[in-house]
Parts: C-alpha cells; structure tokens; sequence
C-alpha cells in the first residue's frame, strides 16, 4: 500500500525554525517528485515546495522563496522540509504529496498532514 | 507566476444535478498541463484530473474535464451525495512553479 506519513509539525514561535519529514513506503520512490503542500486553517491548497526524483529540480513558492528548504534521502525514502524565519502567515496543515512521475507537475498521493502552528 | 481564479467560489445543488466548475488561468496554460482535485472536509485532497481532460485511476466517468490556453472546466454529470465537496484546480505548465486556484465549494442546496 502506498502510505506518505508525515511529521515534525508543533509550534515555534514567529522567527524560529521546524523541521518537516515525510516517510513514504508502497512504492519506488526515486521515481517520484516529491512536493510540500499547506492549508491554512479555513483556506485553500497552496503549493510550497517540490523536489524531482532526481533531487535535480526543485521549486518554491515565491512566500517560502529563501525562507524554505527542500531536500530527500532516497535511501531512506524520505523528504523533508527545513523551514526557518518562521511568521505566523505560514501556520497550516503541511501536506506531503507524491509527484505522478519524477517531474513536478501533479499530485496523485497524498499523506494526512502536520500541523505547523507559528506563534508567540 | 500564473493565477488561476475559480469560480464560482460556491455551487449550491442537488443530488443527481450537473455541476460545472470553472478555472481562468491568468495567461495560457502550456500544453493542458491542469489538474482537478477534490477535498472533503477533514480529508487530505485526491487527484481527479490531469492534463485537463485524463481521469486519475478509480475515478468514475462522471467527472469529466475539458479546457485549453487559458479556460479549463469540471463537469460532474449526476452529482452523488459523496461528491459534495470542494475542488481545486492545479496547473503545472510553469514548473518547477505550480499554482492552485482558490476553489469551488460545491454544497447541497
């Protein structure tokens, strides 16, 4: 069975940082992009970061642009998220999503989330 | 960065009606690079469509998408009490930047 498990969500306060990770298991994940995508409470999807399988492209939003830092260990079918400069504007649900192939383009797998709550 | 606006931001149906969702991407959407989702409350998203009009695998018929450059839309044919929910559009032409639209709530009138 395909399964992403995330963790590493808390709370941290404003300028502070959090590491997210996210196990996968069921499938060959080298051949996967791997994405990071959060919900604020009440509000929509937002794409924040992915990594292609070959760790060779990687993307970011432009609000997590130097702040965000993506990174995965195909040999412990793992990726992560470094998050720093923590704001309260980036308290949500992080979601870890499997990219349909090695590129960044959709999503077709998704774990349940963790929670990121950014306050004093 | 391309800006995909959905609308209308709610669709208040019955069961067993049509629903037509609507993505506007701000410029074109290279090759119908778009993605439909769909998220119940309390649950992560599930991809239904991609490349505008290919239905993910286990998605039933009755979901079906159609669009191109600029206007994208999901057609739900007979709405089932499970498809109440709401959906977001996702495009993919500018990556390694990918965007979502805002979403369509679709309720039971």
């Amino acid at each position: 069975e395909v399964q992403l498990v995330e963790s590493g969500g808390g709370l941290a306060q404003p300028g502070r940082s959090l590491r997210l990770s996210c196990a996968a298991s069921g499938f060959t994940f080298e051949d996967h992009a791997m994405h990071w995508v959060r919900q604020a409470p009440g509000k929509g999807l937002e794409w924040v970061s992915g990594i292609s399988g070959n760790t060779r492209r990687i993307g970011y939003a432009d609000s997590v642009k130097g702040r965000f830092t993506i990174s995965r260990d195909n040999a412990k079918n793992s990726v992560y998220m470094e998050m720093s400069s923590l704001t309260t504007e980036d308290t949500a649900l992080y979601y870890c999503a499997r990219g349909f192939n090695w590129n960044l383009y959709f999503m077709d797998v998704w774990g349940k989330g963790t929670t990121v709550t950014v306050s004093s | 960065e391309i800006v995909l606006t959905q609308s209308p931001g709610t669709l208040s149906l019955s069961p067993g009606e049509r629903a037509t969702l609507s993505c506007r991407a701000s410029q074109s959407v290279i090759s119908r690079y778009l993605a439909w989702y769909q998220q119940q409350p309390g649950q992560a998203p599930r991809l239904l469509i991609y490349g505008a009009s290919i239905r993910a695998t286990g998605i039933p018929d009755r979901f079906s998408g159609s669009g191109s450059g600029t206007d994208f839309t999901l057609t739900i044919t007979r709405l089932e009490p499970e498809d109440f929910a709401v959906y977001y559009c996702q495009q993919y032409g500018t990556s390694p930047a990918l965007t979502f639209g805002g979403g369509t709530k679709v309720e039971i009138k």
